[in-house]
């Protein structure tokens, strides 16, 4: 099957600095890939959707120039949390969708914890 | 507006079987996937139903009724490995997947 890879696994950063999570399809192509962040026990959350090339798309209540996405290649999408606090410490998972346009694969997530 | 229904939490014995239910309403229609996801990990693919019916893979079967807005994900012999939470997701017309949140599932001994 597809894969999809994120790096790093986990940080733990100050509060105030800045820290970018990548996401990357390692052996297809995703014209789309997504962002979501998940706080313990509760469901996925959608960030934003990106696509190849464009601007990123963001859910309502999503702030844009906090969660900067960057999605410049096929197989690359970044997302960098700009002057992480606390309240930003989740579990952010990726996921990419292949070119025929159905199912999403899922990157092993990055565990945020800022102090 | 779009919704997702599945129930929180249920409780199984190993060896038996289980179904968790999801129920939906959605802006169109693309397939119904399903997740299973482990504490701490990201979601894994189990299924995905475009088509009304039942599709049977080893121990897992997932079946769809797109009149009645209804799918359930059934689970065989269970083992201690299947305690995770199942995640229904349907793909709407805008190609998004609006996610339910989850029902947990404990098996017990």
């Amino acid at each position: 099957g597809a894969v999809v890879s994120q790096h790093p696994s986990w940080v733990i950063c100050k509060s105030g600095t800045s820290v970018k999570i990548e996401c990357r399809s390692l052996d297809f192509q995703a014209t789309t890939m997504f962002w979501y962040r998940q706080f313990p026990k509760q469901s996925l959350m959608l960030m934003a959707t990106s696509n190849e090339g464009s601007k990123a798309t963001y859910e309502q209540g999503v702030e844009k120039d906090k969660f900067l996405i960057n999605h410049a290649s096929l197989t690359l999408s970044t997302l960098t949390v700009t002057s992480a606090h606390p309240e930003d410490s989740s579990f952010y998972i990726c996921s990419a969708r292949d070119l025929t346009g159905t199912e999403q694969f899922f990157g092993p997530g990055t565990r945020l914890t800022v102090l | 507006g779009q919704n997702i229904d599945q129930p929180t939490e249920m409780t199984a014995t190993e060896g038996a079987i289980v179904q968790i239910n999801c129920t939906y309403q959605t802006s169109g229609f693309n397939g119904l996937f399903w997740y299973q996801q482990h504490a701490g990990e990201a979601p894994t693919f189990l299924s995905y139903n475009v088509l009304d019916g039942l599709e049977e893979k080893g121990r897992f079967s997932s079946f769809l009724s797109r009149s009645k807005g209804y799918s359930y994900l059934l689970l065989k012999e269970l083992q201690m490995k299947d305690s995770a939470s199942y995640l229904c997701a349907v793909m709407d017309s805008n190609y998004q997947l609006i996610w339910g949140a989850g029902t947990k599932l404990i098996i017990k001994p």
